[in-house]
């Protein structure tokens, strides 16, 4: 079955404490990226990838790294999370010319 | 820098009635794409739309892109209570992958 893995599903962790979202796509997508939503602001980029080894910045990246050494996973990397990071996010896939992007499950992420 | 603003914010319906909402970008879009997500869900990509004035229908949803390429907008007509969930317009920024997402629209219908 296609589809966009994330895991945790949910995390509660304390600021500080160096955590790793991970996110896998079994359909060979060239693109990934990664989302946070917040209530009343919507979905905002936070990295993406167009392809192994290329990525960029979106919307708001601080606070976040991400890599791409392999085309299938794309982690999201909270070096030092804060309170202000608590959101839920989102990993998304699609291939180089095509429309659809299949998002993840989503992770709800709370730092305290 | 660009926007791309979404109103209404919410809607509540009776069954059976229609619902519009609204996209607006500040500059000229490439292509605009709709999402839908449910409650508790994760957003599934409904549509792309790349041409001027194009218009393409899904059953009850009849999307639209302006002639100027700036916005767009989502008609569902005779709601369901299955149309229930935030629906979201988004447009790239550059050539590149970076997306810009509305804040969405929350539908709830009443039955």
């Amino acid at each position: 079955e296609a589809q966009v893995t994330q895991n945790p599903r949910y995390l509660i962790t304390v600021t500080g404490k160096k955590l790793t979202v991970t996110c896998s796509q079994n359909m060979n997508h060239e693109y990934m990226s990664w989302y946070r939503q917040d209530p009343g602001l919507g979905l905002r980029q936070i990295y993406y990838s167009m392809n192994v080894e290329v990525t960029d910045k979106g919307d708001v990246p601080e606070g976040y790294k991400v890599s791409r050494k392999e085309k299938r996973n794309f982690p999201l990397i909270l070096e030092s999370p804060s309170p202000n990071q608590t959101s839920l996010y989102f990993c998304a896939s699609r291939s180089h010319g095509a429309d659809t992007q299949y998002f993840g499950p989503g992770t709800r992420l709370t730092v305290l | 820098g660009q926007q791309v603003m979404q109103i209404p914010q919410y809607q509540h319906v009776q069954e059976g009635e229609d619902f519009t909402t609204y996209c607006n970008s500040s500059t000229t879009l490439s292509n605009i794409q709709w999402y839908k997500q449910r409650p508790g869900g994760h957003p599934v990509f409904l549509i792309q739309l790349v041409k001027s004035g194009e218009v393409k229908k899904q059953k009850r949803l009849t999307f639209q892109f302006g002639e100027a390429k700036k916005n767009s907008s989502l008609h569902i007509t005779a709601t369901q209570t299955t149309d229930v969930g935030t629906y979201f317009c988004a447009g790239p920024r550059n050539q590149g992958g970076k997306l810009i997402f509305g804040q969405g629209t929350e539908l709830s219908v009443k039955p």
